[in-house]
């Protein structure tokens, strides 16, 4: 079958950096996004990797290791409207998202 | 970016009664449409996909006689929830894509716009 999974919840400090883990198992790989929800909104995109390697785009970067089935989302310079859910997504072979069931950030002051 | 707007943002009605909820592509065609609910704490459920011109296809366990979607244009489809119980009450979003993901574009990464989504309450 097809499993996303991540941590369900994860607290860091504003100004600190945090990483959020994703591993998968799909039938396919056409890439592997990350979005941030928060509270009562629809998902917003943030990134998106099919090579391996590391994609940097502004506080926030993200990483893929195919072989290992790895992903994680970087937030650096943590600010408070970071408080937020981050969904992993990935398109298996029919193009088709298959979702994390997303890791709730709380950030502290 | 590509907009998607959803219609309407909130809806409280009665057990029994049916509530349909449009979405639209503004600025571009989406040949292929998502619909997705969402539980409190809940990750987002794939509920169907349409593409326009052509019958949903439902992901298991949703009851296509339950949850009718139509895509009859490629900037409009709408999921009428038919005789809502409370148990149907969630967070409904759509989400729209142009054509097939384009790996040369540079674009890959906005393969689907979402909708702010619904709020639907079932008394």
């Amino acid at each position: 079958g097809q499993n996303i999974d991540q941590p369900t919840e994860m607290t860091a400090t504003e100004g600190a950096i945090v990483q959020i883990n994703c591993t998968y198992q799909t039938s396919g790989f056409n890439g592997l996004f990350w979005y941030q929800q928060h509270a009562g909104e629809a998902p917003t995109f943030l990134s998106y990797n099919v090579l391996d390697g590391l994609e940097e785009k502004g506080r926030f970067s993200s990483f893929l290791s195919r072989s290992k089935g790895y992903s994680y989302l970087l937030l650096k310079e943590l600010q408070m409207k970071d408080s937020a859910s981050y969904l992993c997504a990935v398109m298996d072979s029919n193009y088709q998202l298959i979702w994390g069931a997303g890791t709730k950030l709380i950030i502290k002051p | 970016g590509a907009v998607v707007s959803q219609h309407p943002s909130w809806v409280i009605c009665k057990s029994g009664t049916s509530v349909k909820i449009e979405c639209r592509s503004l600025d571009f065609q989406a040949t292929t449409m998502f619909w997705y609910r969402q539980f409190p704490k809940q990750s987002l459920m794939l509920m169907a996909t349409s593409n326009e011109g052509s019958k949903a296809t439902y992901e298991q366990g949703v009851e296509k006689d339950k949850f009718l979607i139509n895509h009859a244009s490629l900037t409009l489809s709408t999921l009428t929830v038919t005789s809502a119980h409370p148990e149907d009450s969630s967070f409904y979003i759509c989400s729209a894509r142009e054509g097939t993901p384009d790996f040369t574009s540079g674009r890959m990464g906005e393969t689907q716009y979402f909708g702010p989504g619904t709020r639907l309450l079932v008394l």
